[in-house]
């Protein structure tokens, strides 16, 4: 694994469910991000957290509602969620939202909502 | 805001044959520029990145380029082999204000054996 571990790796949901994704890492990074890459479109910033502390929402609707407890974990929770949102999930992490370094990506949540 | 664009969208070549995808941003204060490869059904990787300071970075069969006059960057593999095609993503992040990147829409790069 790359440092970076999210689940699950595939989730179908249907638009009135509640669910919940995970994002894990281990590295020591203290900023964690969340990205959504639907085919054809750029990777889309979604929501950054830097130190537990959420620093950018980019105009994300509220059905998508993130969680931060501490600097290693990081949560998507769903609910009530559009077939439009059905996207790859990913999940990122870098040393610091401040620093120019790269980022560790996970693997990804592949999401269809039904 | 920073607007990045890659080209082309896709590129096929035969193994052994050079690729080049290039990229060009918008806001002069972009200072990082990574560059990802994200295989199928796998998660992006960064692969090789270059600051501003500098005009080429090299590692093995890759390089990236920066023309900080033009606003354009560009990642060259040589020798390509099967095992490179991938979806190829370019970002850039404005120095001073936010370090959030801005990726391209990314190049699907398919090498024939």
């Amino acid at each position: 694994e790359t440092g970076v571990t999210q689940t699950p790796r595939h989730l179908v949901m249907g638009m009135t469910n509640k669910k919940s994704l995970k994002c894990e890492q281990h590295l020591g990074h203290n900023a964690m991000y969340w990205y959504k890459q639907s085919a054809k479109k750029p990777l889309e910033l979604m929501f950054v957290y830097n130190f537990k502390e959420q620093t950018e929402n980019n105009s994300v609707p509220s059905r998508f509602s993130p969680e931060c407890p501490n600097s290693s974990h990081l949560f998507l929770h769903l609910h009530t969620l559009q077939p439009e949102d059905s996207a790859l999930y990913l999940c990122a992490s870098s040393l610091s939202r401040t620093e120019d370094y790269g980022y560790t990506f996970g693997s990804g949540t592949r999401l269809t909502v039904v | 805001g920073e607007n990045v664009e890659q080209h082309p969208s896709t590129l096929s070549v035969q193994e052994g044959d050079s690729a080049v995808i290039k990229c060009t941003y918008s806001d002069s204060a972009s200072n990082y520029f990574p560059w990802y490869k994200q295989e199928l059904g796998k998660r992006p990787q960064l692969i090789i990145d270059i600051r501003s300071n500098v005009g080429e970075k090299k590692d093995q069969r890759i390089a990236v380029t920066l023309n900080k006059t033009a606003k354009h960057f560009s990642l060259h593999i040589t020798e390509t082999q099967p095992e490179d095609s991938a979806v190829y993503f370019c970002a850039a992040s404005i120095r001073g204000g936010s370090y959030i990147p801005t990726f391209g829409r990314g190049t699907s790069l398919i090498v024939h054996p």
